[in-house]
């Protein structure tokens, strides 16, 4: 079965300075990734998703996320932060194919301080 | 594209009424959609999938009785939260994964709050 492991329920960081939000996986199959972002009472909006493709992945709005099977990680990143990235930070895996129910961590809330 | 339509966003009842959220899949067709309920500062959990023309699959630990889907066209699902009670508050998310998509598609989001 698979599970998810968000190493930091909270980080906060200074507006300009680099972002690591940490998630460690287990899963039987080959899994599928995701990083999603909640606003506060919005819903989910997808940052980037892994599919055994390239390991470094490019998402939206300067995120990145590097899959590291070795490692069983999947660290969110970003080399600046800004004040409109403080959110609630999801890291999220399904078994191969992504049809399947989705598996959430706990979330990390980020901060970003001016 | 492929963008998940919930209602309302926030709702408001009395205690022992029932409760209807609407999901809508705007431009593609859902075959299978997923509604998740979230605590606070808790992660999503699955609650139930909703399979178009047939019945919900729960997750255990949900009562059916009590969370009654129904997804009875390729665009709508929705979830009935019978005889609500204040622990029934919660943010109820639905979803879907639009074939051929990048990733899961999200609903908005909806805040019931049960008085």
């Amino acid at each position: 079965a698979q599970s998810v492991t968000q190493l930091d329920s909270h980080v906060s960081v200074s507006e300009g300075t680099p972002v690591l939000l940490r998630c460690n996986y287990s899963s039987s199959y080959s899994p599928s990734l995701f990083w999603y972002v909640q606003h506060p009472n919005k819903g989910l909006q997808l940052l980037l998703k892994y599919t055994s493709a390239a390991t470094l992945v490019k998402g939206i709005n300067g995120f990145e996320a590097e899959f590291k099977k070795s490692e069983t990680s999947f660290h969110l990143t970003k080399p600046s932060a800004h004040m409109s990235d403080a959110a609630e930070y999801f890291c999220v895996v399904s078994e191969e194919g992504g049809s399947e129910k989705l598996v959430f961590g706990k979330g990390t809330k980020l901060t970003v301080n001016p | 594209g492929a963008v998940v339509s919930q209602h309302p966003s926030r709702v408001i009842c009395k205690s022992g009424t029932s409760v209807k959220i609407e999901c809508r899949s705007l431009d593609f067709q859902a075959t299978t959609m997923f509604w998740y309920r979230q605590f606070p500062k808790q992660s999503l959990m699955l609650m139930a999938t909703s399979n178009e023309g047939s019945k919900a699959t729960y997750e255990q630990g949900v009562e059916k009785d009590k969370f009654l889907i129904n997804h009875a066209s390729l665009t709508l699902s929705t979830l009935t939260v019978t005889s609500a009670h204040p622990e029934d508050s919660s943010f109820y998310i639905c979803s879907a994964f639009p074939r051929g998509v990048y990733g899961y598609t999200f609903g908005s989001g909806t805040r019931l709050t049960v008085v």
